[in-house]
């Protein structure tokens, strides 16, 4: 089963504009991770953010953390043609040890030169 | 190798045939991860590796699925009498140590097909 919930599921947009994407998540978490998957490829890590911290950046990239909504948001900043992909969230629930990850349905980005 | 390295990336297979899917870590890695992700879903989990100790096989759907890691280091996932719902792209993935908090590096996956 899935854990977290992603919106929107698809995301149009052109290149230089600014993407969101949400994540909602169910049980208590020890960390929350987001993952980029091109088409047929496997899957590439992002940025991870513990369950004790709220914001974290990387490069054109900002996600936030609010354990009290269990929620997530992915930022990506002045986008470029090469950011279409999907986007996965992937959370480490807090009752593992091991770094099992469950996953989102995704959101599909496309931006548009 | 550089990265984790998956074989065959394409399988086509007759309803009731046996398959085999082969996983190579990135040397090193304790852990190792098999999900499964179907057309259009995010990936989900199958079973769990460390070293060659199989921890979590708690999302194998069925008894059809065999996961072994005999070694430690290279994985094979076996579907026996494989069923048309069985199509799906197989994903491993594996990290540096068993703690919490490491991402995952995930091969490019084998895609099967049961026809």
């Amino acid at each position: 089963s899935q854990q977290g919930e992603e919106d929107p599921q698809a995301l149009s947009i052109q290149e230089g504009e600014n993407a969101t994407m949400n994540c909602s998540y169910k049980t208590s978490i020890n960390n929350l991770q987001w993952y980029r998957q091109n088409s047929g490829r496997g899957l590439v890590h992002l940025i991870l953010i513990r369950s004790n911290e709220r914001e974290k950046h990387s490069g054109r990239l900002r996600v936030t953390l609010d354990t009290s909504k269990k929620s997530s948001s992915l930022l990506i900043t002045a986008s470029r043609a090469a950011d279409t992909a999907s986007y996965f969230c992937a959370t480490e629930s807090g009752g593992t040890s091991y770094g099992k990850l469950t996953f989102g349905q995704g959101t599909i980005l496309t931006v548009h030169p | 190798g550089a990265g984790v390295s998956q074989s065959p990336r394409y399988k086509v297979a007759k309803r009731g045939q046996d398959v085999a899917l082969r996983c190579d870590p990135i040397s090193g890695h304790v852990s190792l991860f098999w999900y499964q992700q179907a057309l259009g879903q995010g990936p989900e989990f199958l079973t769990y590796f460390q070293n060659e100790a199989q921890l979590d096989k708690s999302g194998l759907p069925s008894d059809r699925f065999f996961a072994e890691r005999p070694e430690g280091s290279v994985s094979t996932l076996k579907i026996q009498r494989t069923q048309q719902e069985d199509s799906a792209v197989y994903l491993c993935a594996s990290s540096r140590d068993s703690r919490q908090a490491g991402e995952l590096f995930f091969g490019e996956g084998s895609r099967l097909t049961v026809l």
